[in-house]
């Protein structure tokens, strides 16, 4: 079966410092990648996604950056934090193939800018 | 451009009573809908989704949800609610592009009272 992974689960940073966080997928090949971002209210932003090795869509311009080194890992990155970074990030996948696929979220990334 | 929207910030329901959250929807051609759950601090979980055939569609841990395309709704129910349902629900619907993207509605929270 597939599983996916996020770390840290909670990251406390001061404004300025850099950012990695990390997510992988196991049990299944070349999946679509999605890093989303939900604010203290609740709604899901999508930051970024990607349906393969190197191809990554930024769907906002931000102070973050992602980057998918292997198949089945996705990193968000930020050189410079800004509290407005802060929330909750969530990583998600689907397979490639079958439009009617649902994506399948990981547990998240509490992050706190201070 | 496709859109959902929860008109509902919250909704309060006793256990044993039944629970409906609203979803309406907006979109070019035929829609891909889907529910998710979110508990606290966690990723969000797939309940159910449509994508053609039967109107009711049923999913996990008793919960359906009716299509109803005249009305443009896609509304989750539960015929009668558990205090663990407690949760924040998203109804989203995917993109027409090819990389499975999902607009996410605002959430509604649900809180069932013993």
């Amino acid at each position: 079966s597939q599983t996916i992974h996020q770390w840290p689960a909670t990251l406390v940073q001061p404004v300025g410092s850099p950012l990695s966080l990390e997510c992988t997928v196991e049990g299944t090949s070349n999946p679509n990648l999605y890093w989303y971002r939900q604010a203290a209210g609740r709604g899901l932003q999508l930051l970024f996604y990607s349906v393969g090795i190197g191809q990554i869509s930024s769907e906002v311009p931000q102070n973050l950056s992602a980057s998918r080194p292997q198949d089945r890992q996705f990193i968000l990155s930020s050189k410079k934090l800004l509290l407005s970074d802060s929330g909750f990030y969530l990583c998600a996948w689907r397979p490639p193939l079958g439009s009617s696929s649902e994506q399948y979220f990981g547990p998240g990334t509490r992050l706190t800018v201070t | 451009a496709q859109s959902v929207a929860q008109p509902e910030d919250q909704v309060n329901v006793a256990e044993g009573n039944p629970l409906t959250v609203k979803c309406t929807y907006s979109v070019s051609g035929n829609p891909y809908l889907f529910w998710y759950v979110q508990y606290p601090n966690r990723g969000l979980q797939f309940l159910l989704k449509y994508i053609t055939g039967d109107n009711l569609v049923k999913g996990s841990y008793g919960f359906e949800a009716e299509f109803n395309k005249s009305q443009t709704s896609f509304h989750l129910k539960k015929p009668s609610a558990l205090v663990s349902d407690s949760a924040l629900y998203f109804c989203a619907v995917r993109e027409t592009d090819s990389w499975g993207k999902l607009q996410f509605g605002a959430g509604t929270q649900v809180v069932v009272t013993p």
